[in-house]
């Protein structure tokens, strides 16, 4: 089954613990992207990678970083989580840039106390 | 800057039609899309329309875009309480950071 995969699907931290939200797909897409989503702000972009080695900044990067390493994989790294952190994370990816076909994870709820 | 506008909540009653209403400021957005979003889920493509199409029908979703205001629409025919979620409109024009720009959704609450 085509798919993008998060783990973990929840998590609740303390502030200033490194962590890593994994997120995997199998559809052989080029681009992947990460997104937080916070009650009436809508989903936002994070970072975003347009194939392997290639990642760039979205709209709200600081405080986090990615990396490409593999086609299949886009972690999302919190060197050092603060509250302000605390939110749903989406991980998407898709075949093209146009976001024609973006399939998403189903989700990472952070939590940063 | 880009920007995706919905109204943020929406009622009817089972049986009845659904319209959402999204409006978009980007003159060079391509496509338009709308997703699903049930509670504790991710987000579920429902359809999509390219900007210079006028409308778009898929079974009970009806797409219908005024391009001249950038108005997209969402129609739900036959509205069900299944179909009660928080949709979402986004719209990209494919450029080179490929992002989706979305609205901040609209809560849509079906009544039996």
């Amino acid at each position: 089954e085509a798919q993008v995969t998060q783990n973990p699907r929840y998590l609740i931290t303390v502030t200033g613990k490194k962590l890593t939200v994994t997120c995997s797909q199998n559809m052989n897409h080029e681009y992947m992207s990460w997104y937080r989503q916070d009650p009436g702000l809508g989903l936002r972009q994070i970072y975003y990678s347009m194939n392997v080695e290639v990642t760039d900044k979205g709209d709200v990067p600081e405080g986090y970083k990615v990396s490409r390493k593999e086609k299949r994989n886009f972690p999302l790294i919190l060197e050092s989580p603060s509250p302000n952190q605390t939110s749903l994370y989406f991980c998407a990816s898709s075949l093209t840039l146009s976001g024609y076909g973006y399939t998403f994870g189903s989700g990472t709820r952070l939590t940063v106390v | 800057g880009e920007d995706v506008e919905q109204s943020l909540f929406l009622s009817v009653r089972e049986g009845d039609s659904s319209v959402i209403n999204c409006t978009y400021t980007d003159s060079s957005s391509t496509y338009l899309y709308w997703y699903k979003q049930e509670p504790g889920a991710g987000l579920q493509l429902l359809t999509y329309i390219f900007s210079n199409m006028d409308m778009k029908q898929d079974q009970r979703l009806t797409v219908l875009l005024n391009k001249k205001d950038k108005h997209p629409s969402l129609r739900i025919a036959d509205t069900q309480t299944g179909d009660s979620a928080i949709y979402f409109c986004a719209e990209s024009h494919g450029g080179s950071q490929g992002n989706l720009i979305f609205g901040k959704g609209t809560k849509l609450s079906v009544k039996p």
